[in-house]
């Protein structure tokens, strides 16, 4: 298996814009989670999808993060409108069981400016 | 919710140096997992060890839940082992989890 993969892996983007971030999970891992690294906030839990139902997302900072999963083998996570203080390291991870064996993909390195 | 301590925050090693990182919980913790994430940001699950001791070559983790702390051992330190170690655990459902501060490992040739 190619593990977690993450695209893009750089996103610069004007403030105001759009922002997609999508995930392809390990093939047959039920949970999907995306996080957020900040030197600030250090790893933050945004949301996590159990077969590709949304389980909890309080981590998500405002209404203007939304994140789908369509089916089992891709994620969106989107940013409308962008702003600077979103610059940050999106990670996409999955796991068999949610609790333990989390694979991470390499993370989409995100500048609003 | 249950508060994580690393430490020390920063760690700088001569290569084959031994060190030993510590994780201090607040409460008692599900899961708790040990990761590196390497220099280019890659974040690597090292150990699963919600209590006893494990070992994979050079590292090796031991968690004690009753007294709340895991430490985790690297002995014959490498460059490559520098990055960010972090230990995490998971909320009670088992499902989110939750990462510490991390402590940032610098081992110079």
């Amino acid at each position: 298996d190619a593990g977690v993969i993450q695209s893009p892996r750089h996103e610069v983007t004007e403030m105001g814009q759009e922002v997609t971030l999508r995930c392809k999970p390990i093939s047959g891992h039920d949970y999907l989670f995306w996080y957020r690294q900040t030197m600030m906030r250090g790893l933050e839990l945004l949301i996590y999808f159990n077969n590709n139902v949304p389980i909890d997302d309080s981590g998500m900072p405002e209404d203007r993060f939304s994140a789908k999963m369509p089916n089992a083998s891709f994620s969106t996570l989107k940013i409308q409108p962008s702003e600077p203080r979103d610059s940050a390291v999106y990670f996409c991870a999955s796991s068999l069981t949610g609790a333990y064996g989390y694979t991470f993909g390499s993370g989409t390195r995100l500048t609003v400016v | 919710g249950i508060q994580v301590e690393q430490s020390p925050p920063d760690l700088i090693l001569q290569e084959g140096a031994n060190s030993t990182l510590r994780c201090n919980f607040s409460d008692s913790v599900n899961n708790l997992q040990w990761f590196h994430q390497n220099p280019w940001g890659q974040l690597i699950n090292l150990f699963y060890i919600p209590s006893g001791t494990k070992q994979n070559g050079r590292l090796s983790a031991t968690t004690v839940a009753t007294e709340r702390y895991s430490l985790l051992y690297i002995s014959s330190s490498q460059t490559t082992d520098s990055g960010v170690y972090f230990c995490a655990h998971n909320n009670n459902a088992g499902n989110m989890l939750t990462f510490g501060g991390g402590t940032r490992l610098m081992v110079k040739p």
